[in-house]
């Protein structure tokens, strides 16, 4: 069965500073992967996905990901944090087949200090 | 703008008193999809629509209910609201075939509140 697992519930980052927020993956087969942004009281943003093209992502916002199939790995990125970026990411595998239904991972929430 | 659109935005409800949520689209997407999030957890997906066709989650509760009566439409019922049943709903849309990306589009969500 497809699934996620992220590292750290809770990131802290100094604004200007590197965002690293991390993402493994368990899939059966090739998978598509996700990361969405949602900030509070609002529906969930896509970022960035991974669907078998490139293996490093770029996205909205500065972000991107890189698909590291050795490490099993989606961990996503941007180089320097600004305060805007305060809010909940969610990683995220589809189930094979026709309804491609997401399994999410139970997110990050980043805290970014002035 | 195409997009996503969930009324209402807050919702209070009454403990075993029905509620009926709302969700439009005008993406023409043929998939939606219902997830419920609770506090400080990931969204988990109640049921989908794929076309016409309904599909519900294993562990979805016989409570929940969603009806689909176009394209653009789909609204969910919860039949005898619980406290437990105080979420975050979320919609989200795709479009399907072989020109999809498989990016699911999300609304803003209804917040239920159950006194």
């Amino acid at each position: 069965a497809q699934s996620v697992t992220q590292l750290g519930s809770h990131v802290s980052v100094s604004e200007g500073a590197l965002v690293l927020l991390r993402c493994n993956y368990s899939s059966s087969v090739p998978p598509y992967l996700f990361w969405y942004v949602q900030y509070p009281n609002q529906g969930l943003q896509l970022l960035l996905k991974y669907t078998s093209a490139a293996t490093l992502v770029k996205g909205i916002n500065g972000f991107e990901a890189e698909f590291k199939k050795s490490e099993t790995s989606f961990h996503l990125t941007k180089p320097s944090a600004h305060m805007s970026d305060a809010a909940e990411y969610f990683c995220a595998v589809n189930r094979p087949g026709s309804a491609r239904q997401l399994t999410f991972g139970s997110g990050t929430q980043l805290t970014v200090l002035p | 703008d195409a997009m996503v659109i969930q009324n209402p935005r807050y919702q209070v409800t009454q403990f075993g008193k029905p509620v009926t949520l709302s969700c439009s689209q005008t993406l023409n997407h043929n998939v939606m999809y219902w997830y419920q999030q609770k506090s400080s957890q990931a969204p988990k997906l109640l049921f989908h629509y794929y076309d016409k066709d309904f599909n519900n989650e294993a562990d979805t509760p016989d409570n929940f209910q969603s009806r689909r009566p176009n394209t653009s439409f789909c609204f969910l019922d919860i039949r005898s609201p619980g406290l437990g049943d105080a979420a975050m709903y979320l919609c989200a849309t795709r479009a399907s075939g072989s020109s999809s990306t498989d990016t699911q589009y999300f609304g803003p969500g209804t917040r239920l509140t159950v006194l």
